[in-house]
């Protein structure tokens, strides 16, 4: 198995542009998650995907970013426009459920905004 | 609600050195805990998890962990840490049905 995979790893954008990050989860899973990861705040929960629905969107920083599942191998997370403030690394996970599923993690895309 | 507070925020210790990593929840009814381990540049990976049964449980690379109820207390120990293990090492809770609660990390640093 590919494991779950996310492009693009590294991503450098100027502020005000759009930014859209992809994640493909493992085959079979039905949970996504997606992850902001930064020194100053830890890794926080962005918000998470049950059968392709959004299940809880209430770390989503602003309405500068939004995240879609159209089918169950894909999902985006866009931020538009972007901000320094944004830069971090972004994780994607899947699981085959909630609760006692373990989350397999992408290898993260590292997000620059100048 | 679940909450989980990871004790200590770095931990240095040397090579072959025995180490511990805390890990405190907060939970009214029963809990599923993991631990996951990201080396650098890379994702979070699972280490070891417990979902109900023996509260010994072990893991990958030597590592194991001990659910203890009363203390609401799940604690990553291993004997004898090498080079290889410097990484960040992550708590988290969960229950049927609701989203998985990371803790803010503990740094482990080995030292040669």
């Amino acid at each position: 198995d590919a494991g779950v995979i996310q492009s693009p790893r590294h991503e450098v954008t100027e502020m005000g542009q759009e930014v859209t990050l992809r994640c493909k989860p493992i085959s079979g899973h039905n949970s996504l998650f997606w992850y902001r990861q930064t020194m100053m705040r830890g890794l926080e929960l962005l918000i998470y995907f049950n059968n392709n629905v959004p299940i809880d969107d209430s770390g989503m920083p602003e309405d500068r970013f939004s995240a879609k599942m159209p089918n169950a191998s894909f999902s985006t997370l866009k931020i538009q426009p972007s901000e320094p403030r944004d830069s971090a690394v972004y994780f994607c996970a899947s699981s085959q459920g909630q609760g006692r599923e373990t989350q397999y993690f992408g290898p993260g895309t590292r997000l620059l905004v100048l | 609600a679940q909450s989980v507070t990871q004790l200590d925020s770095q931990v240095p210790v040397f090579e072959e050195a025995p180490v511990e990593l805390r890990c405190n929840y907060s939970s009214s009814v029963s809990v599923y805990l993991f631990w996951y381990v990201q080396y650098p540049n890379q994702g979070l990976q699972l280490l070891l998890k417990y979902l109900s049964g023996s509260t010994l449980v072990k893991g990958i690379n030597g590592f194991e962990a001990e659910f203890n109820k009363s203390q609401t207390s799940f604690h990553l120990r291993k004997p004898s840490v090498h080079i290889s293990d410097t990484a960040e090492y992550f708590c988290a809770v969960s229950r049927r049905g609701f989203k998985t609660i990371f803790g803010a990390g503990t740094r482990l640093f080995v030292k040669a």
